[in-house]
């Protein structure tokens, strides 16, 4: 059976101090690993996507990295507008998307 | 602008009496999905559809119902609504291809009393 879990399931920062969220997943045939963002209130919201183990993408304060097992959603020197729930997905055979249950950050000034 | 458009916001029900949730996306995807969202679950799939006519069970399809007639619209439909069915809702739209990203409508709480 498909699998993603997260950890933390949540995550306090102070301003400036970096940090790292998990997605450890166990799939047949991963065709893509997502991170998507979600404000409260609101729907998720695209950040990246990770094809191949080795892969990193970047966006201003964050950056995601894959492995064969688990992709960390790296945060460096957080702003309290970063506070969000951080998701991620797997794209298995078939294009079936299985989601984890997120990781609440928490970026206090 | 682009965007996924879902209605109502918020609803608040009896069990048992029928209601549709709209979803609407104004970007042309081919691909549309319905998710529900639980604490603690993630967002788990309802209902797919890879074009028009063409829908798909996801992993909780019982108690509900979609229909895409048109490629824009894809409405979720609750037939007998029960209090397990309370939950957020969320349509979501993509091109439907290989690392196409979903595009989130706003959401819609419904609660079932």
């Amino acid at each position: 059976e498909d699998q993603v879990t997260q950890s933390p399931e949540a995550l306090r920062l102070q301003e400036g101090e970096s940090s790292s969220l998990n997605c450890s997943y166990t799939v047949s045939g991963l065709r893509g690993l997502f991170w998507y963002r979600q404000d409260p209130g609101k729907g998720p919201e695209f950040l990246f996507t990770l094809y191949s183990a080795g892969e990193e993408k970047e966006k201003e304060r964050l950056k995601a990295t894959l492995t064969k097992k688990e992709s960390f959603l790296h945060i460096t020197a957080p702003k309290p507008e970063d506070s969000a729930t951080y998701l991620c997905a797997v794209q298995a055979e078939g294009n079936k998307l299985v989601f984890g249950a997120g990781t609440i950050l928490r970026v206090k000034s | 602008e682009a965007q996924v458009t879902q209605n109502p916001r918020y609803l608040i029900t009896v069990t048992g009496k029928k209601l549709t949730v709209t979803c609407s996306q104004n970007m042309n995807h081919e691909y549309m999905s319905w998710y529900r969202q639980d604490p603690g679950l993630g967002l788990r799939q309802i209902y797919y559809s890879m074009n028009v006519e063409v829908t798909d069970k996801g992993d909780v399809p019982e108690g509900y119902k979609v229909s895409r007639k048109e490629k824009r619209n894809f409405p979720l439909i609750l037939e007998s609504p029960s209090p397990n069915q309370t939950s957020l809702y969320f349509c979501a739209s993509s091109f439907g291809r290989l690392g196409s990203p979903l595009h989130f409508g706003n959401g819609t709480r419904l609660t079932v009393t």
